[in-house]
């Protein structure tokens, strides 16, 4: 089925560890999106894309990096991994054209960093 | 700054009864508004997607309706079953957001008992 697939679905990390999450969509969309989802917090943008080879910085952008080397796909790195980043890593994606489209997520992968 | 609350942050209510879900946002220039379901540990769903020029939109029992010039959505589920338990979320989409980033809600929490 179409959609947004992301890897891992789940992660435990030591701090200082770094790892890379993958976010892979076929549906051709342009713009691409990281947030993080923490209890009492919401959901919260880290990164986003609008096509490929470009990024941007969300609200909550500190500790991590993105790259977007192809269209359909979306890397979230962390190079130095903190318990402050164990939370619930969300990718999604959306046509340029918003205005008549909305957004498609991935399930979600659940990272604990002890 | 756009703003989302949803109210109440969690909702119990016997099978069958109609549910009556609320979202607020502060800034009325949005493209459109998104309605998604998150199961426990799970990723979000699209529901409805109402573009900043409708009044409303429906999908079986679901209806969502928008008042731009207030600020308000609401999302009716009719005749409520215990599978609707879940955590619903709102989000819109501001026109002066670059990239067309979602600003989320807290969510609904709820709960439909047999």
């Amino acid at each position: 089925n179409a959609g947004v697939t992301q890897t891992p679905k789940f992660r435990v990390l030591k701090t200082g560890q770094s790892m890379t999450l993958l976010c892979a969509q076929d549906m051709n969309h342009e713009y691409m999106y990281w947030y993080r989802q923490d209890p009492g917090m919401g959901l919260r943008l880290i990164h986003y894309s609008v096509g490929e080879g470009t990024t941007a910085k969300g609200e909550v952008p500190d500790g991590y990096n993105v790259s977007r080397l192809k269209k359909q796909n979306f890397l979230l790195g962390l190079e130095s991994a903190a318990p402050s980043q164990t939370s619930v890593y969300f990718c999604a994606s959306s046509p340029s054209r918003v205005p008549l489209y909305g957004y498609t997520f991935g399930s979600g992968t659940r990272l604990t960093v002890v | 700054k756009q703003e989302v609350t949803q109210i109440p942050a969690a909702l119990s209510v016997p099978e069958g009864e109609n549910l009556v879900l609320n979202c607020s946002f502060t800034d009325s220039a949005i493209y459109n508004l998104q309605w998604f379901r998150q199961d426990p540990g799970k990723g979000l769903t699209s529901l409805l997607l109402i573009q900043s020029s409708q009044r409303e939109q429906t999908s079986g029992r679901l209806n969502a309706s928008l008042d731009k010039s207030s600020g308000r959505s609401t999302l009716y589920i009719a005749a409520s079953q215990p599978g609707d338990s879940a955590t619903y979320l709102c989000a819109v989409i501001r026109r002066q957001a670059a990239g067309n980033k979602l600003t989320f809600g807290g969510g609904t929490r709820v709960l439909v008992k047999p």
